[in-house]
């Protein structure tokens, strides 16, 4: 199916280990974003990319790791989890040519415990 | 500090009424604002958006309005109805920024019927 998904959907991990939240979009959208999304806070911007090969850091990237090598995947690593990090984690994208307007994926529901 | 400001958690309405969801930016770089709408264990969809060139834009029961000079923005729905409930989350971005989009907290709706 076209479109932007995530997996996995829930997720739960102890502290310090490494876990990694895929994301993969059919639109050959050349932005994709990482948000998380916390009470009070919102939707907060963790790591941007405009393309391939080309990623920077949003607000609060401490902790995360990306990589994009192919356009249409954009895969989340944390590299020791920590209680901070449970999360509801949304990837999404958007193009250019439709200004900013970006699609998300549904979500994946981190816990560290 | 918060960019973008959705200062009211929770807003409840009757069924039919109007229901005005407000949200206040303080960077004047920010042309371009969006409402995006969540259900729970959803990924937020999005629903209307402004260009700063413009105060009022209307998609049938939605419209958003945008008085640059107060720096504020507000969506209207009229009627509301119990599908209206959700979380509302207000967004902005510029050009100069890229297409990354800057999120309040969010406000839940809630429409009684």
């Amino acid at each position: 199916d076209a479109g932007i998904t995530q997996s996995p959907r829930y997720k739960i991990t102890e502290t310090g280990r490494q876990v990694t939240l895929m994301c993969h979009q059919t639109w050959s959208h050349s932005y994709m974003f990482w948000y998380r999304q916390d009470l009070g806070h919102g939707l907060r911007l963790i790591y941007y990319s405009a393309a391939a090969d080309i990623t920077d850091k949003g607000e609060v990237p401490d902790g995360y790791v990306v990589s994009r090598s192919k356009t249409e995947n954009f895969p989340l690593t944390l590299e020791s989890a920590t209680r901070s990090q449970t999360s509801v984690y949304f990837c999404a994208s958007s193009d250019p040519g439709q200004g900013t307007r970006a699609f998300f994926g549904q979500g994946t529901r981190l816990t560290v415990v | 500090d918060q960019q973008v400001k959705q200062n009211s958690p929770s807003l409840s309405v009757q069924e039919g009424r109007i229901s005005i969801l407000n949200c206040d930016y303080t960077n004047s770089m920010f042309d371009y604002f969006l409402w995006y709408k969540k259900y729970p264990a959803e990924g937020p969809t999005f629903l209307i958006s402004i260009s700063s060139i413009k105060d009022k834009n209307e998609d049938g029961r939605f419209t958003v309005f945008l008085n640059k000079s107060a720096k504020h923005l507000s969506l209207h729905i009229v009627p509301s109805q119990p599908g209206d409930s959700a979380v509302y989350f207000c967004a902005a971005s510029s050009m100069e920024y890229g297409n990354k989009l800057v999120f309040g907290a969010g406000t839940i709706l809630r429409v009684k019927s």
